[in-house]
C-alpha cells in the first residue's frame, strides 16, 4: 500500500518553463512534508518542506503548494534550468514513530536548454 | 550546517565478505539515524531506524543479522553488511535528524557497494 502517489513519473520541460510535480497522500495524521532533490550517484538533498497549516511557502524558485483538503501537495519550479534536470521526491512523515519518512516514488525531471 | 559525511563512497568486495559503512553527523547531533537502500531510478527503502545508544528498528523484510547497525554516538552510526553477495549490491544511504531541529532528515552523500 503506497501512502504517498506521486505523479508524473517523468517530467520534460524547456529551459525558463515550469515544472510541477505532484503528491498525493491517505494519512491525515501526517503533518511534514519535504520535498527532495536527488542527482545521479548523490544523496537527497532537502529542497523545501512545509506543514498542513501552511497553503503555500516559497523559496527561491521553489515553491510548495498544500491542499489540507484535497489531501495533495505539490512542487513548482518556477523558470526550470538544466542544472534542475534531476529525481525529485516527496515525502511525508508524522509525530512519533522516529519521524519516519513515507516516500513517494519520484519525478525524472530534465529541462531542455 | 546539517552535514551528514559517509564512509567509503565507494566499495567493492568479494562475495562473502563483510564490509562496513561509516554515517557521521558533522555539525549536529544526531538523535537518530536512519538507513536506506535504493536501487537504480527507484524511491529510497529504509531499511532500519537507529537512536543512540538503542538497538535499531528494522523494517518488515530486513535481515537484522544480514544488516548489523550500531549507533554507538550520537554522532556515528555504521552499517555493516554480513556475508555479502551480489544481490547485496546497491546504493546505500543514511540520513540523520535531530530533535532539536525539528524533523527535518539530512542525508549523506551514499554509498555504492558491489559484490563480486
Amino acid at each position: 500500500q503506497q501512502q504517498v502517489k506521486q505523479s508524473p513519473q517523468s517530467l520534460i520541460v524547456q529551459k525558463g518553463g515550469i515544472s510541477i510535480i505532484n503528491c498525493a497522500y491517505e494519512n491525515t495524521a501526517f503533518d511534514y512534508f519535504p520535498w527532495y532533490q536527488q542527482f545521479p550517484g548523490k544523496g537527497p538533498a532537502l529542497l523545501i518542506a512545509i506543514r498542513p497549516d501552511v497553503s503555500e511557502k516559497k523559496e527561491g524558485r521553489f515553491t510548495i503548494s498544500f491542499n489540507k483538503s484535497a489531501k495533495q501537495f505539490s512542487l513548482h519550479i518556477m523558470d526550470s534550468q538544466p542544472g534542475d534536470s534531476a529525481t525529485y521526491f516527496c515525502a511525508a512523515s508524522m509525530t512519533g514513530n522516529n519521524r519516519k519518512l513515507i516516500w513517494g516514488l519520484g519525478t525524472s525531471l530534465a529541462v531542455n536548454p | 550546517g546539517a552535514v551528514v559525511s559517509q564512509h567509503p563512497s565507494r566499495v567493492i568486495c568479494k562475495s562473502g565478505t563483510s564490509v562496513k559503512i561509516e554515517c557521521r553527523s558533522l555539525d549536529f547531533q544526531a538523535t537518530t539515524m536512519f538507513w536506506y537502500r535504493q536501487f537504480p531510478k527507484k524511491s529510497l527503502m529504509l531499511m532500519a531506524t537507529s537512536n543512540e545508544g538503542s538497538k535499531a528498528t528494522y523494517e518488515q523484510g530486513v535481515e537484522k543479522d544480514k544488516f548489523l547497525i550500531n549507533h554507538a554516538s550520537l554522532t556515528l552510526s555504521t552499517l555493516t553488511v554480513t556475508s555479502a553477495h551480489p544481490e547485496d549490491s546497491s546504493f546505500y544511504i543514511c540520513s540523520a535528524r535531530w530533535g532539536g531541529r525539528g524533523d527535518t532528515q539530512y542525508f549523506g552523500p551514499g554509498t555504492r557497494l558491489t559484490v563480486l
